[in-house]
C-alpha cells in the first residue's frame, strides 16, 4: 500500500512569511501533483511534478520532487491572505495494481492572517 | 473547454436509501475516477474506469459501485447508505497517463 505523509497539517501565519510544506513517502511515484481546495469546492491542480530532481515555480509557489520520486514540497514566499486553503500533495503510478490511482496525502490546512 | 461537471452538488438522504452520483469528464479524457474526501480519512479512492471497464478499484464494500458509459461519462452509486457514508464524492478526469483533473463534487449528507 503505497502512503504520502504530508506535513505540517496545520500552519498558521502572518502574510509575508514564508512557508513550506511537505510530502514524504517510502514508495516511488510516475509523477506527483499539488492541488489546492477552497471549503466544498473540488482540489484544484496548481503543478505536476515528473522528474527526479525536478523544480517549478508558479509565481510566488516553488514546487520540488525528490531526486528518487518519493518526496516532494511546496513552498511558498511572500504569502498572502489569497493563499489560505487546503493544500494536497497527490501521487501517481503507472504500474501494476496502483495503476491510475492518485495517493492523496493528508493535507495541509494553511491560514493567512493579514 | 468546459471541465469536469458533476451533478447534482448536494444531497441529502436517509439511511438504507440508495444514491446515484453523476460525473461529466473533459472533453476528449477517457479516464475518470471517483474518490470520497472525509475530515478524518482524506481523499480515498474509489474506483476507476477507462473504455467503459472499471480498470482498478480501492477498498470499498461493495455498496459502493459504478459504471461509465460509451461518452466517457461516469456514475457511481452507493446502496444501503450508512451515516459513514456523509462525505464530498470527487470525480476526476484525466487523458492518458497525466495529472487529473476534478469537478466540484457532489456533498452527500446521511441523515
Amino acid at each position: 500500500t503505497q502512503l504520502l505523509e504530508q506535513s505540517p497539517q496545520f500552519l498558521s501565519i502572518q502574510e509575508g512569511e514564508n512557508l513550506t510544506v511537505y510530502c514524504n513517502s517510502s514508495s516511488v511515484f510516475s509523477s506527483l501533483q499539488w492541488y489546492r481546495q477552497e471549503p466544498g469546492e473540488g482540489p484544484v491542480l496548481l503543478v505536476t511534478v515528473v522528474t527526479g530532481g525536478e523544480v517549478k515555480k508558479l509565481k510566488r509557489l516553488t514546487f520540488q520532487f525528490g531526486d528518487a520520486r518519493k518526496d516532494s514540497s511546496l513552498h511558498i514566499t511572500a504569502a498572502q491572505t489569497g493563499d489560505t486553503g487546503l493544500y494536497l500533495c497527490a501521487g501517481a503510478s503507472w504500474g501494476g495494481t496502483s495503476y491510475g490511482k492518485l495517493t492523496f496525502g493528508q493535507g495541509t490546512i494553511l491560514t493567512v492572517h493579514p | 473547454k468546459a471541465g469536469v461537471t458533476q451533478t447534482p452538488r448536494y444531497l441529502i438522504k436517509t439511511r438504507g436509501q440508495q444514491v446515484t452520483l453523476s460525473c461529466s469528464p473533459i472533453s476528449g479524457h477517457r479516464s475518470v475516477s471517483w474518490y470520497q474526501q472525509t475530515p478524518g480519512q482524506g481523499l480515498q479512492f474509489l474506483f476507476e474506469y477507462f473504455s467503459e471497464t472499471q480498470r482498478n478499484k480501492g477498498n470499498f464494500p461493495g455498496r459502493f459501485s459504478g459504471r461509465q458509459f460509451s461518452n466517457s461519462r461516469s456514475e457511481m452509486n452507493v446502496s444501503t447508505l450508512e451515516l459513514g457514508d456523509s462525505a464530498l464524492y470527487l470525480c476526476g478526469s484525466r487523458q492518458g497517463e497525466t495529472e487529473a483533473f476534478f469537478g466540484q463534487g457532489t456533498r452527500l449528507t446521511v441523515v
